[in-house]
């Protein structure tokens, strides 16, 4: 199957700076590559996804790119804040539904 | 976006025993997916419940130790058999929204703790 690598594990940032995640995967066949924000004690919420026939995805502060030939993407968030802090999963899809997580990055927002 | 309702939320269980987790979707989904996280860790794919037919279980999972239920398009459960600490972990079921808002909506998890 699919295999989700991410870094990093954790992540430190002083206000107001920007972070980024980065994932790669090993199955060229995926094609829809979500983000997921996981608040201690919460389920995961979907945050911003790309397709495979896009390369650049924004929503306000946050933005997902996607290099498919080098098979990794990433996740950057600007302008950080304390409400950020969370835990991130990227994940990779090659069936469309089936998803295949990363293993995680710890953001903390330091005020 | 699809509201789904996960019970029970948390329970504390004997090893040897099992437990059967149910996933309730407000509205007709094809396909349901079980997740585990174990503490602290990245969720996993345990099997994909479509309705009318076998799950269908991702590598290291078994029917016999997590049989799983489809009898409609809004209902399903994940049964953890002969539980040890090993099986401590959350539990989570999801539906797959990429055709309309995209990517997966969870339910609440269940939280097992097996002593």
């Amino acid at each position: 199957g699919e295999n989700v690598e991410q870094h990093p594990s954790t992540l430190s940032v002083q206000e107001g700076d920007s972070a980024v995640i980065k994932c790669t995967y090993s199955d060229s066949a995926s094609n829809y590559f979500p983000w997921y924000k996981q608040e201690l004690g919460k389920r995961p919420q979907l945050i911003i996804d790309i397709r495979s026939n896009v390369g650049e995805k924004k929503d306000q502060r946050i933005a997902v790119t996607l290099n498919k030939t080098a098979k990794h993407f990433s996740l950057h968030i600007t302008e950080t804040q304390p409400e950020d802090s969370a835990v991130y999963f990227c994940a990779a899809s090659p069936t469309g539904n089936q998803f295949y997580f990363g293993t995680g990055t710890s953001l903390t927002v330091i005020p | 976006s699809a509201v789904i309702s996960q019970k029970p939320s948390r329970d504390i269980c004997q090893r040897g025993t099992s437990l059967t987790i149910q996933c309730q979707v407000d509205s007709q989904v094809t396909m349901m997916f079980w997740y585990r996280q174990q503490p602290g860790q990245s969720l996993t794919l345990i099997a994909t419940a479509n309705q009318g037919s076998e799950a269908t279980y991702e590598s290291g999972f078994v029917i016999d130790k997590f049989p799983i239920s489809r009898p409609n398009l809004t209902f399903s459960t994940l049964t953890v058999s002969n539980m040890s600490p090993e099986d401590s972990s959350i539990y989570l079921c999801s539906v797959d929204e990429t055709g309309a808002r995209g990517g997966y909506t969870f339910g609440s998890g269940t939280r097992l703790t097996v002593v």
